[in-house]
């Protein structure tokens, strides 16, 4: 089946800092990438959108400039969450669509910000 | 109000029982219908779909009716490994496909 590979799986940054999150489609060409994001006890909450070689389309208030989503190739989307806070803390989870399967999803990362 | 509604739960059900998940949406828009499964810490994964005509997979099964706009899943005799949140998700075919994820119902199937 498809499989999504996200990394970095968790991660600890000081505040102010940034931090990179990398989601690679495996097996397939992922046309459209999807980021979520997850707080404790909630679901999954729909962040921005992002289609291979185009701007992603963010949902009403994420800052764009503030989680920066890169697609630039079929097979890799990159989300950076810039000058963190501690109110960033999450679990973050990509997931890809472009096959028979639907989509897909990353295995998550966990965010948190000391 | 909240474009997919689920009671957040928990359910807390003896192995062997037969339990039943609701699931409302809000946007006659929507055109494709899910149930996912969440254990803790880990992503989502895919259950089954959800058709108008009902569907079944093993001990669940699944029911769609758009005119109320309400999803159900039943899972029958409850293992001990069906214990995870169960997420009603439904799927706008817009141009961007969207997901929307409803904000799960904890199921917990004890001895």
């Amino acid at each position: 089946g498809a499989v999504v590979s996200q990394h970095p799986s968790w991660v600890i940054c000081k505040s102010g800092t940034s931090v990179k999150i990398e989601c690679r489609s495996l097996d397939f060409q992922a046309t459209t990438m999807f980021w979520y994001r997850q707080f404790p006890k909630q679901s999954l909450m729909l962040m921005a959108t992002s289609n291979e070689g185009s701007k992603a389309t963010y949902e009403q208030g994420v800052e764009k400039d503030k989680f920066l989503i890169n697609h630039a190739s079929l097979t890799l989307s990159t989300l950076t969450v810039t000058s963190a806070h501690p109110e960033d803390s999450s679990f973050y989870i990509c997931s890809a669509s472009g096959t028979a399967y639907g989509y897909t999803f990353g295995s998550g990362t966990r965010l948190t910000v000391v | 109000r909240k474009e997919v509604e689920q009671d957040p739960g928990p359910f807390n059900v003896p192995e062997g029982a037969t339990v039943a998940f609701n699931c409302t949406y809000s946007n006659s828009a929507s055109q494709s219908f899910f149930w996912y499964r969440q254990d803790c810490r880990k992503e989502p994964k895919l259950l089954m779909s959800v058709y108008s005509s009902g569907n079944e997979d093993g001990r669940f099964t699944a029911q769609l009716n758009r005119a109320s706009q309400y999803i159900s899943l039943l899972i029958r005799d409850s293992k001990l490994s069906d214990s995870a949140t169960y997420l009603c998700v439904v799927n706008r075919q817009n141009s961007s496909y969207k997901l929307i994820f409803g904000s799960g119902t904890r199921l917990l199937v004890r001895p």
